[in-house]
């Protein structure tokens, strides 16, 4: 079945250290975005890729980086830049207006 | 600057007690509206898309209408398993063929059996 994977489900990161979330999709879909939700607060835009190799800087970009380098891989690195990264990070496809995105199953970041 | 707000925060229902959750937005040029259902620890789940004024969707208990202003997710009779967070989200012409979503804080929906 098609859908997009996000790993893992829950990581854990110390002070000042870098990591990485994954997220796969198999939709063939073109545009890519990564998303931050926190308690009581809706999604906000962290990055977006609409083809390979590029990509835009959404609302709260500052702390992240990302890479397209094929079109069904956009992974997210949170830097120690980031000083409040403890958050629930969602990635999310779509190919076109119709139907929106198809989200992923979402990544817990908790700051240890 | 562009606003989603969706309203009430929370709502707690009776297993068949019909209400609906609202979504006002402030933008300029709509494209659509979009609205998903969350579970707790899950990504969102996609709902309906509504694109103009006077289009309604309806998928089971749920029926989404928008006007100019707002749209409504109208819940008739409703489940424990409809329990959930709702969000809404709206596109716009401006976002061209990026297709940002910008999204409400979402309605937390509880149905007590």
């Amino acid at each position: 079945d098609g859908g997009i994977t996000q790993s893992p489900k829950y990581l854990f990161r110390k002070e000042g250290q870098n990591v990485t979330l994954s997220c796969e999709q198999n939709l063939n879909h073109d545009a890519m975005y990564w998303y931050r939700q926190d308690p009581g607060q809706g999604l906000r835009l962290i990055y977006y890729s609409q083809i390979v190799n590029d990509f835009q800087k959404g609302d709260i970009a500052e702390g992240y980086s990302v890479s397209r380098e094929k079109k069904e891989s956009f992974p997210l690195t949170v830097t120690s830049a980031q000083k409040n990264p403890t958050a629930f990070y969602l990635c999310a496809s779509s190919s076109g207006t119709v139907y929106g995105y198809t989200f992923g199953s979402g990544t817990r970041l908790t700051v240890v | 600057e562009d606003q989603v707000t969706q309203s009430p925060e929370a709502l707690r229902l009776q297993e068949g007690e019909s209400s609906s959750l609202n979504c006002s937005y402030t933008v300029s040029g709509l494209r659509g509206l979009f609205w998903y259902r969350q579970d707790p620890g899950k990504g969102p789940e996609f709902l309906f898309t509504l694109y103009s004024a006077g289009e309604e969707k309806e998928k089971e208990r749920l029926k989404a209408t928008l006007t100019k202003k707002e749209s409504f997710l109208h819940i008739t009779a409703p489940k424990p398993e409809d329990s959930a967070t709702y969000l809404c989200a709206v596109q716009l012409f401006s976002s061209g063929s990026a297709r940002q979503l910008t999204f409400g804080s979402g309605t937390q929906l509880t149905v007590l059996p």
